[in-house]
């Protein structure tokens, strides 16, 4: 079984903040994508890594993929309210696979 | 519809009762997915479809659950006999042949 682990679970931070989430794994990704969730909605798509080392930037917002391809981050800079929400990794564990795995979450809270 | 469309967005029944939980997913979309997600928790996976049939239904819980797909497009996702346990929210996702998925708002279901 193939389980993603993020941290931290919860982050509760204030506006103008820098955090970085962590997401691993014990089993090499294939690929790798990044969703937020806000409440009542479903996940919608950040950004998908696929070579280790790669580093993809989206505004404020900066992934990296492990050179091992079993891990990931993200990293916000000076964090916003409009920040707030359920952030997501998940992984296909092969270039064929089916099944995308996710993460345990990291709930970020930002306020003023 | 543009996006992915689920019914009903809320659903309340009595423990023991079967539910039917439906999912219309983006035209032309080859692979659906149901997932279950707890309390804002991480999405756990449920069943894979690719076209009307399903190559992965490991994340099924119990044979209490069951889903179906035709025409290559609508899917419904039933709960016999619901236990208390059952209740989450259900999401459904739509991909083209790569890339990301597309979800809808989910079903939030409630077993008294």
């Amino acid at each position: 079984t193939q389980l993603l682990e993020q941290s931290p679970q919860f982050l509760s931070i204030q506006e103008g903040e820098n955090l970085t989430v962590y997401c691993n794994s014990s089993s090499v990704f294939s690929s790798l994508q990044w969703y937020r969730q806000e409440p009542g909605e479903g996940p919608v798509l950040l950004v998908t890594v696929v070579t280790g080392g790669e580093v993809k930037k989206l505004k404020r917002l900066t992934f990296q993929f492990g050179d091992a391809r079993k891990d990931s981050s993200l990293h916000i800079t000076a964090a916003q309210p409009g920040d707030t929400g359920l952030y997501l990794c998940a992984g296909y564990f092969t270039r064929t696979a089916s099944k995308l795995t996710f993460g345990t979450g990291t709930r970020l809270q930002v306020t003023l | 519809g543009a996006g992915v469309s689920q019914s009903p967005s809320n659903k309340v029944t009595e423990k023991g009762k079967d539910v039917e939980l439906r999912c219309d997913p983006i035209s032309g979309h080859t692979a659906l997915y149901w997932y279950r997600q707890s309390l804002g928790q991480g999405l756990e996976f449920l069943i894979y479809f690719q076209g009307n049939s399903a190559p992965d239904k490991s994340g099924l819980p119990s044979d209490r659950f069951s889903a179906e797909r035709t025409g290559g497009s609508v899917s419904t996702l039933t709960i016999q006999r619901t236990q208390q346990e059952d209740s989450a929210v259900y999401l459904c996702a739509s991909r083209p042949n790569t890339g990301e998925l597309f979800f809808g708002e989910g079903s939030r279901l409630t077993v008294l």
